[in-house]
């Protein structure tokens, strides 16, 4: 089993601070890695998929980047808003298995 | 975007009935889906992987003929619990494999 580790479990920001959250993963044999936005009764939306070392990628507010040597990613939020409360997984991929870790919940109140 | 489709959404079901579940990718084609389950804080953890007009995959310690998986076509995968008991209340999803990889909405499993 490829253990993947997110935290905080959990996070509470005010309107409009940045934050960011950590994915660590085992770096050996890489080939891609998954974040995930998953709201309560929603299907988790894809956000990024990274699959190079030092990857940076972003969409919008939300930017992530990949160190595949140390095994993480971290995902970043600038300005969080109401609508960015959610549950945030990040998944290493290997072709046709996703390992999840247990994700991150965000809330950020208004 | 693609779009997957869960049904039901929830169930609540008597001890050694069954359930079937459906996941259905509504645009597009899917050859292959995957089945998942989460218990509480715990990550999802694949449990089979679904091709269509073959037998499905399963992983290792998820009993198939517990947990009957059916990918009769290109957008529909059926798992279906059989005789259920407690301890396989969980939160069941599926993604289907395009382009990407999509999520349905999960269905959440209480069996009384």
């Amino acid at each position: 089993i490829l253990n993947v580790e997110q935290s905080p479990q959990s996070l509470h920001v005010q309107e409009g601070d940045s934050t960011n959250f950590t994915c660590s993963f085992p770096s050996s044999n890489f080939y891609a890695l998954h974040w995930y936005r998953w709201e309560t009764a929603k299907s988790p939306e894809a956000l990024f998929v990274m699959t190079l070392n030092g990857d940076e990628k972003k969409k919008g507010r939300i930017s992530a980047t990949l160190n595949t040597k140390e095994g993480y990613s971290y995902l970043y939020i600038k300005g969080s808003q109401p609508e960015d409360s959610a549950t945030y997984l990040c998944a290493r991929g290997t072709g046709n298995q996703f390992y999840f870790g247990t994700g991150t919940s965000l809330t950020v109140i208004p | 975007g693609a779009v997957v489709s869960q049904h039901p959404s929830w169930v609540i079901c008597k001890s050694g009935t069954s359930v079937k579940i459906e996941c259905r990718s509504l645009d597009f084609q899917a050859t292959t889906m995957f089945w998942y389950r989460q218990f509480p804080k715990q990550s999802l953890m694949l449990m089979a992987t679904s091709n269509e007009g073959s037998k499905a995959t399963y992983e290792q310690g998820v009993e198939k003929d517990k947990f009957l998986i059916n990918h009769a076509s290109l957008t529909l995968s059926t798992l279906t619990v059989t005789s259920a008991h407690p301890e396989d209340s969980s939160f069941y999803i599926c993604s289907a494999r395009s382009r990407g990889t999509y999520f349905g909405p999960g269905t959440r499993l209480t069996v009384l």
